[in-house]
């Protein structure tokens, strides 16, 4: 499509319990990134694709946060074990090229865990 | 560590006026700089970005000038409308970094009628 599409837009989560939150990207776009902004205006970056593969996950939390983009699938950004502290909105973007290329964001997912 | 700074929370500004946002970057290697605007509830928009071998980028009324040797942009909207309220974000990457955009804290902007 020509948006980047997120799903759901809202998630409520106990505390312990998995979070998995959704992102197609634009059609044709083979970089996806995942931020997560936290406080009203900091954008935090987490993980970011090229096509299926891994490209940057330095701003992962390793232990609890996983993240994949599979063929002919939406990406997907999972969250084992919420912790009161992943309440946020997470973005997914995407772009077409890998450097001097605007990413595209979708309108997000927000997460809160109670 | 901040690497791009927008130290103006907020701004005020008249309908029809100039609107100027500032963003400073601390990070030599970043060589493309991007402005977003960002409604409630909704994602970034991209608006306009500059390359670091340019000093000015002009899109209709956006215009974004670029000072590598102060390490500082800004963004120009001129005439500012109503409907330019929203919170702006500069960004920034550097070529070796994949495209991961390093985020300022925001402005908010009110064009007031």
């Amino acid at each position: 499509g020509e948006e980047v599409a997120q799903t759901p837009k809202h998630l409520v989560r106990g505390e312990g319990q998995k979070a998995k939150l959704y992102c197609a990207p634009i059609k044709g776009h083979s970089y996806v990134f995942w931020y997560q902004q936290v406080l009203k205006n900091e954008f935090k970056f987490l993980i970011s694709f090229q096509n299926e593969n891994v490209f940057d996950e330095t701003g992962m939390p390793k232990e609890r946060f996983s993240a994949k983009c599979l063929p002919n699938s939406p990406c997907s950004l999972e969250i084992q074990a919420t912790k009161l502290e992943d309440s946020a909105v997470y973005f997914c973007a995407s772009s077409r090229r890998q450097a001097n290329s605007p990413l595209h964001f979708g309108n997000g997912t927000r997460l809160t865990v109670t | 560590d901040q690497q791009v700074k927008q130290n103006s929370p907020s701004l005020s500004v008249q309908e029809g006026r100039i609107s100027i946002l500032n963003c400073d970057y601390t990070n030599s290697m970043f060589d493309y700089f991007l402005w977003y605007k960002k409604y409630p509830a909704e994602g970034p928009t991209f608006l306009i970005s500059i390359s670091s071998i340019k000093d000015k980028n002009e899109d209709g009324r956006f215009t974004v000038f670029l000072n590598k040797s102060a390490k500082h942009l800004s963004l120009h909207i001129v005439p500012s409308q109503p409907g330019d309220s929203a919170v702006y974000f500069c960004a920034a990457s550097a070529n070796n970094q994949g495209g991961k955009l390093i985020f300022g804290q925001g402005t908010e902007l009110s064009v007031k009628p």
